[in-house]
């Protein structure tokens, strides 16, 4: 399964703009990039899921260079509530996280 | 249930006892998946139920881990001889109709092995 490397930690400010980037050099042919989103003392919830170039849900939008090798997170507009960890996941599932073992996660911090 | 239900929500236990913990899926969905969290990291993927295979148990750390699924719904994680490095939440999942369909998780179990 490919390794994926995000930040430990982002802060930003409510009406934001957040982009957290995921790095995954190993990615292979079959493998999407998913994003999942956990707050404290709950289960994780799916985010977006892409396979190449941009795609763009009510919630947030996805950018995949052509590489591939890396995928950007972007959160429009936060607010306290988009307070959360981020996880970006790599295998052949397209939808939800399936056998992947999920990284470390990138903890968003939203200030007022 | 509307949702994925997780029991007990915590539970303590001693090194080396066995513990059970519970996982009710939501009503017709075939697939069902447990992980482990411990603090302050990522899921890791313990186990796979998809309808009536057999059960893909390729994260399961050790042999004193198991589960089993019953009729097809709900789901018992087994660990036996707790260690304190078993101390973590369990989550479970279930999605519709294997990985291609969106999973969704329970509350977890936290559990610490003393």
């Amino acid at each position: 399964l490919a390794k994926t490397t995000q930040p430990i930690s982002m802060d930003s400010y409510e009406g934001q703009e957040v982009n957290i980037t995921c790095s995954h050099n190993n990615i292979a042919t079959n493998d999407y990039i998913t994003w999942y989103q956990q707050f404290p003392s709950q289960g994780p919830r799916f985010i977006i899921q892409g396979y190449k170039t941009k795609v763009t849900n009510e919630v947030a939008s996805l950018f995949i260079p052509a590489d591939r090798k890396s995928s950007t997170l972007s959160l429009p507009r936060v607010s306290l509530s988009d307070t959360a960890v981020y996880y970006c996941l790599v295998g052949e599932s397209t939808t939800n996280a399936g056998k992947s073992t999920f990284g470390d996660g990138t903890t968003l911090t939203v200030k007022p | 249930g509307a949702g994925v239900s997780q029991s007990p929500s915590n539970k303590v236990t001693e090194k080396g006892k066995d513990v059970e913990l519970r996982c009710d899926p939501i009503s017709g969905h075939t697939a069902l998946y447990w992980y482990r969290q411990s603090l302050g990291q990522g899921l890791e993927f313990l186990i796979y139920f998809q309808g009536n295979s057999a059960p893909d148990k390729s994260g399961l750390p050790s042999d004193r881990f198991s589960a089993e699924r019953t009729g097809g719904s709900v789901s018992t994680l087994t660990i036996q001889r707790t260690q304190q490095e078993d101390s973590a939440v369990y989550l479970c999942a279930s999605s519709l109709d294997g990985m291609n369909t969106e999973a969704f998780f329970g509350q977890g179990t936290r559990l610490t092995v003393v």
